[in-house]
């Protein structure tokens, strides 16, 4: 079973606005939470995170929202642009006795139109 | 500052065929790993070692075999390659003394015919 889920494979946003991403996950066990952001022919590259002690993590246009009652995550990008279209992976980790795991939703494309 | 680097970026075997699949990465990392994405499928771990020394298998292990040579590079071997291994493979390494984010390659894309 899914640890992490992210429900919409596809997100259309128009240039300007806000694009709301959302993750979802099963274990209590992770405490931290990152999002990342994959072009095509290129490897992921880190976005935001956030450590399971707040509830709200800010850079720039970036904003990442936890409700851990919820087990849900959420990233905000305002004001969208037509550079962030890109596949956008949430992943959340946790420490074990063997080191620290990290586990990915399957990713959401995000398409910015002009 | 080289980051992650992965090698090669495409390979073409015919199955039955073996390759290894190199990473190495010059930022002092502690932990290194493998993933596959496949669509739909998100990442999936491969194998990863939490440190010089160490391996351990993730959620697809199935086929594969790694090696951590030393502290920088960390190696994935196909024995025997298989058509479901048609993937593209990303290592990644993260520094384990708080909350870091993983730091990936670019990935090398094989298919196996």
């Amino acid at each position: 079973d899914q640890q992490v889920k992210q429900n919409s494979p596809s997100l259309s946003v128009q240039e300007g606005r806000i694009s709301i991403l959302n993750c979802d996950y099963t274990n209590s066990m992770f405490d931290y939470f990152l999002w990342y952001k994959k072009y095509p022919a290129e490897g992921p590259t880190f976005l935001i995170s956030i450590s399971s002690i707040k509830d709200k993590n800010e850079d720039g246009r970036f904003t990442v929202f936890l409700n851990k009652s919820a087990k849900h995550l959420s990233l905000h990008i305002v004001p969208s642009q037509p550079g962030d279209s890109a596949v956008y992976f949430c992943a959340a980790s946790a420490r074990d006795n063997y080191g620290q795991n990290f586990v990915f939703g399957p990713g959401t494309r995000l398409s910015v139109l002009p | 500052n080289a980051g992650v680097t992965q090698t090669p970026k495409f390979q073409v075997l015919k199955t039955g065929q073996s390759m290894t699949l190199q990473c190495a990465q010059d930022m002092n990392h502690n932990s290194m790993y493998w993933y596959r994405q496949d669509p739909g499928m998100g990442l999936r771990l491969i194998y990863y070692s939490a440190s010089e020394g160490t391996t351990d298998k993730g959620e697809v292990p199935n086929g594969y075999n790694v090696s951590r040579l030393n502290k920088r590079e960390f190696s994935l071997r196909l024995e025997s390659a298989a058509p479901s291994q048609t993937s593209v493979y990303f290592c990644a390494s993260v520094r384990v003394l708080d909350n870091s984010p993983l730091h990936f390659g670019n990935g090398t894309r094989l298919t196996v015919t």
